[in-house]
């Protein structure tokens, strides 16, 4: 159980476009989901925190206008990188915690690797 | 400085050999993450912690809240342990949605 996935796993696309990460839990509602960065040789850094049914909460430094977020279930994030650039090729990684969950228990994504061209 | 210190950053074991890897934090937290990324980037939750110690399979994690510590431990380790591990403490009260702050992770390479 508590398995999450995201799709697609890997995306090359050229500048300039936009592109949509999806972050689902296959067996258990989510009401809160994190998305995350790293880039090579660093570590994960929190993006932002999805709460269904309302807007996303983003870290500093952030641009909420360039990196959307929509949880409109209980099951689903959507991550949408607009306009996007060089700079922001990176892997994407979501996790989401549970309904029930006991303290801050999170389950991962496998991750998206995305190489914007 | 960095709220999450590991140590080592990389090491480099024989196979059956013992692994500690060890992780300091500066905050208050309400627990622990011990996680794990194999080379394809993908992350695996290994253990949750708040107090005490947690054991799974090979696998033994303690934390010392009073001293801001926690420590994985791999016993008999084996190639297929080879990843980075990261520490990853959640900040803030109990319960509800409390963000991660991660470590640099622990480049583990297990030699047959």
């Amino acid at each position: 159980g508590a398995v999450v996935s995201q799709h697609p796993s890997w995306v090359i696309c050229k500048s300039g476009t936009s592109v949509k990460i999806e972050c689902r839990s296959l067996d258990f509602q989510a009401t809160t989901m994190f998305w995350y960065r790293q880039f090579p040789k660093q570590s994960l850094m929190l993006m932002a925190t999805s709460n269904e049914g309302s807007k996303a909460t983003y870290e500093q430094g952030v641009e909420k206008d360039k990196f959307l977020i929509n949880h409109a279930s209980l099951t689903l994030s959507t991550l949408t990188v607009t306009s996007a650039h060089p700079e922001d090729s990176s892997f994407y990684i979501c996790s989401a915690l549970p309904v029930a969950a006991y303290y801050n228990e999170q389950f991962f994504g496998p991750g998206t690797r995305l190489t914007v061209l | 400085k960095n709220e999450v210190e590991q140590s080592p950053q990389n090491l480099t074991a024989q196979e059956g050999e013992f692994i500690t890897i060890n992780c300091s934090y500066s905050v208050g937290i309400s627990a622990l993450h011990w996680l794990q990324q194999h080379p394809g980037g993908g992350i695996v939750s290994l253990f949750m912690l708040s107090s005490g110690k947690k054991k799974h399979g090979r696998l033994i994690a303690t934390i010392n809240i009073q001293e801001k510590h926690s420590s994985l431990h791999i016993t008999a380790s084996h190639p297929r342990d080879s990843a980075v591990y990261i520490c990853a403490p959640a900040m803030g009260p109990q319960g509800g949605s409390e963000k991660l702050v991660f470590g640099k992770g622990t480049k583990l390479t297990v030699n047959p």
